[in-house]
C-alpha cells in the first residue's frame, strides 16, 4: 500500500550541482506532478506528465527538468542546482485529469542547496 | 488569474471546540475544490472533494462546502480533538491541468 513514493528525502547540494528526485507511484495513475513548496506561498506545479513518454512545463519550470520513461516513474532533475531552489518538494498523481479525481502526494524530499 | 486565499494562516483552539476554516477563490470557472491535511514534515492527504456540480462533502466530523457564485468554501470541524493539530489547505481545480493551492491555514487544538 506504498501510493507515491519519493526519494530521496533529504539532500544537501552545492551551488551548481546536478541531481535527480525520483517519484514512484503503484496505482497505475496516468497523471503525475512535481510541486515545489515554499513558506508562506502554497505549492507551485513546476512540471507534469499526462502519460507515459508526455512531459509539460508547469508555473514555475526553469531550472528543471522530467521524463517519464515508465507509467509508474516521474523523475525530475537540477542541472545546475541554485540557491533559491532550496524548497521541499512533493510528487503527486491523479488517475486521470478529471474533476472527480483525488490528488494523491508523496512525503516530500527537502532540498537544501548552499 | 484564480488566486485561492486561506483566512487566517493560523487558529488555536481548546478541545472540543467546533471550527470553521475559509477558503476563498477569485475565478468561480473551477472543476472541484480540494480539501488536504499536511502534518509537519509530511505530504498531503487528501480530505474532501467537491466536484463543481455538488454543495458539500462529509466525511466523518468534517464537512465542506463549496459556493461557486461567492468563490468561497468552508471546512467545517465537529468537536475538534488534539489529533486534528495540523495545516489544512484547500486547492481548486481550473481549465487545463491546473490545481491552484492555498497557503494553508495552521490549526492548534489544545488539550
Amino acid at each position: 500500500n506504498a501510493g507515491v513514493t519519493q526519494t530521496p528525502k533529504f539532500r544537501v547540494l552545492k551551488t551548481g550541482q546536478s541531481m535527480t528526485l525520483l517519484c514512484a507511484q503503484d496505482m497505475n495513475h496516468e497523471y503525475m506532478y512535481w510541486y515545489r513548496q515554499d513558506p508562506g506561498m502554497g505549492l507551485r506545479l513546476i512540471h507534469y506528465s499526462v502519460g507515459e513518454g508526455t512531459t509539460a512545463k508547469g508555473e514555475v519550470p526553469d531550472g528543471y527538468n522530467v521524463s517519464r520513461l515508465k507509467k509508474q516513474n516521474f523523475l525530475l532533475g537540477l542541472e545546475s542546482a541554485a540557491p533559491s531552489q532550496t524548497s521541499v518538494y512533493f510528487c503527486a498523481s491523479t488517475l486521470t485529469g478529471g474533476a472527480g479525481n483525488t490528488i494523491y502526494f508523496g512525503e516530500g524530499s527537502w532540498l537544501t542547496v548552499v | 488569474k484564480q488566486e485561492v486565499t486561506q483566512i487566517p494562516a493560523a487558529l488555536s483552539v481548546p478541545e472540543g471546540e467546533n471550527l470553521v476554516l475559509n477558503c476563498s477563490f477569485t475565478d468561480s470557472a473551477i472543476y472541484n475544490l480540494q480539501w488536504f491535511r499536511q502534518d509537519p514534515g509530511k505530504g498531503l492527504t487528501s480530505l474532501l472533494l467537491i466536484q463543481s456540480s455538488q454543495r458539500e462533502q462529509t466525511s466523518g466530523r468534517l464537512n465542506a462546502s463549496l459556493d461557486k457564485s461567492s468563490g468561497r468554501s468552508t471546512l467545517y470541524i465537529a468537536a475538534s480533538q488534539p489529533g486534528d493539530s495540523a495545516t489544512y489547505l484547500c486547492a481548486v481545480k481550473t481549465g487545463g491541468f491546473k490545481t491552484i493551492f492555498g497557503a494553508g491555514t495552521r490549526l492548534f487544538v489544545k488539550a
